[in-house]
């Protein structure tokens, strides 16, 4: 089954504690991004990938890194985690934008609280 | 830049009730438009696209028409149900290939019985 799998998908955890959300898909998708979902604010996007070794900054970059060393996973990476990232975050991913139109898929889900 | 606005939820209708949840988007040349649907608890999934002007995208009895004229992409469903109870996302994807997708920030949508 084709899908994009995160784990955890429910974390709770500290200040400062560093902490990796899992993301990998199975579709052989170059295209991988993370967003967070906060009530009022919708969807924003932290990073992208637009293939191996090629990362850049979304929307909200700052406080989390990224890294992209194999095409089916791309880890989120938060190395001192704040109570203004407690969040919902999304990884998805999609064939190379551009060629033609592209839906992305989104994985279920990870619930982070950090006290 | 590109920019999607969709209107402020929530939005309340009792079933069988007839759904419009309007978008206008802002986009340099001719982006593809997208719904995608959230269900309690779920990632984003797609619900329907259109990737040119006059488009019309269907699924599920949704529907919505890509209308170059008036920015728009409305999503419409003549009678909805319990079932259809989520949170829409309107967005837009830059054929440029450069510009990730951009999203609205979303419309809650509660159908009671």
């Amino acid at each position: 089954e084709a899908q994009v799998t995160q784990n955890p998908r429910y974390l709770i955890t500290v200040t400062g504690k560093k902490l990796t959300v899992t993301c990998s898909q199975n579709m052989n998708h170059e295209y991988m991004s993370w967003y967070r979902q906060d009530p009022g604010l919708g969807l924003r996007q932290i990073y992208y990938s637009m293939n191996v070794e090629v990362t850049d900054k979304g929307d909200v970059p700052e406080g989390y890194k990224v890294s992209r060393k194999e095409k089916r996973n791309f880890p989120l990476i938060l190395e001192s985690p704040s109570p203004n990232q407690t969040s919902l975050y999304f990884c998805a991913s999609s064939p190379i934008p551009g060629q033609g139109s592209y839906e992305q898929y989104f994985g279920p889900g990870t619930r982070l609280t950090v006290t | 830049g590109n920019s999607v606005t969709q209107m402020e939820g929530p939005v309340t209708l009792s079933e069988e009730a007839f759904l419009t949840i309007n978008c206008t988007y802002t986009a340099t040349g001719y982006p593809s438009l997208f719904w995608y649907v959230q269900y309690p608890g779920e990632g984003l999934q797609l619900l329907l696209k259109a990737t040119k002007a006059d488009d019309k995208g269907s699924n599920k009895g949704f529907e919505a028409t890509y209308r170059k004229e008036t920015t728009s992409f409305h999503l419409e469903k003549g009678s909805v149900q319990v079932s259809d109870s989520a949170v829409y996302f309107c967005a837009l994807s830059d054929r440029s290939g450069n510009t990730p997708l951009v999203f609205g920030k979303g419309t809650r949508l509660s159908v009671i019985a």
